[in-house]
């Protein structure tokens, strides 16, 4: 079984509607991460969170909201979906030891029309 | 702030060597990374380097850094077409990893 899983893999919805994108993880690490990758701009990171308690923005968390409900689960939400939140977003998790090496999910592939 | 810069696109042939480059800004970053992404998955890493050092190899893959210049790259040696993928390089910031655009590979055969 994958380390990391995303559901669901893909996604298709109208503007406005409220989205929630799920993360599970077994590698047993404290640090999780939500990604969303748009061509030519690589990967922006929307939010992450160091533990159960911790919830921490990142660059681009305007429109976003997540929860974090255990160590291996990290939950992203876009509470009313607009088109250029169309991309394709990954779970990464780590654990902070030497290299703090990420550890990604297959992705979402979400689309807004 | 923390910045990372690639070049969008290569193309190689089969058996060439292929070097992706990147420059980062934050200096006082202590690993760079180089992550693989083929089409349809997420990133995986490939190799890392800690800052301390100029050089490391891992079979086919050499990774030099030059800490003056602010410069990252990655060589692939004897390329396959199971290469051809998106690199990431990245940077250890504050807290988290601060990622560049990414690099297609293309090799041709």
């Amino acid at each position: 079984d994958a380390d990391v899983t995303q559901t669901p893999r893909n996604r298709i919805t109208k503007t406005g509607k409220r989205i929630m994108l799920e993360c599970s993880q077994t590698k047993g690490h404290d640090r999780m991460y939500w990604y969303r990758q748009d061509p030519g701009l690589g990967l922006r990171l929307i939010y992450y969170s160091f533990d159960v308690k911790d919830i921490n923005k990142g660059e681009i968390s305007d429109g976003y909201s997540v929860s974090r409900q255990a160590q291996a689960k990290f939950s992203l939400s876009l509470e009313s979906a607009i088109p250029n939140q169309t991309a394709l977003y990954f779970c990464a998790t780590s654990d902070y030891k030497d290299t703090d090496t990420q550890y990604f999910g297959p992705g979402t592939r979400l689309t807004v029309l | 702030g923390e910045d990372v810069e690639q070049s969008l696109f290569l193309s190689v042939r089969e058996g060439d060597s292929s070097v992706i480059n990147c420059t980062y800004t934050d200096s006082s970053s202590t690993y760079l990374y180089w992550y693989k992404q083929e089409p349809g998955a997420g990133l995986q890493l490939l190799t890392y380097i800690f800052s301390n050092m100029d050089m490391k190899q891992d079979q086919r893959l050499t990774v030099l850094l030059n800490k003056k210049d602010k410069h990252l790259s990655l060589r692939i040696a004897d390329t396959q077409t199971g290469d051809s993928a998106i690199y990431f390089c990245a940077e250890k910031g504050f807290q988290k990893l601060v990622f560049g655009t990414g690099t297609r590979l293309l090799v041709s055969p």
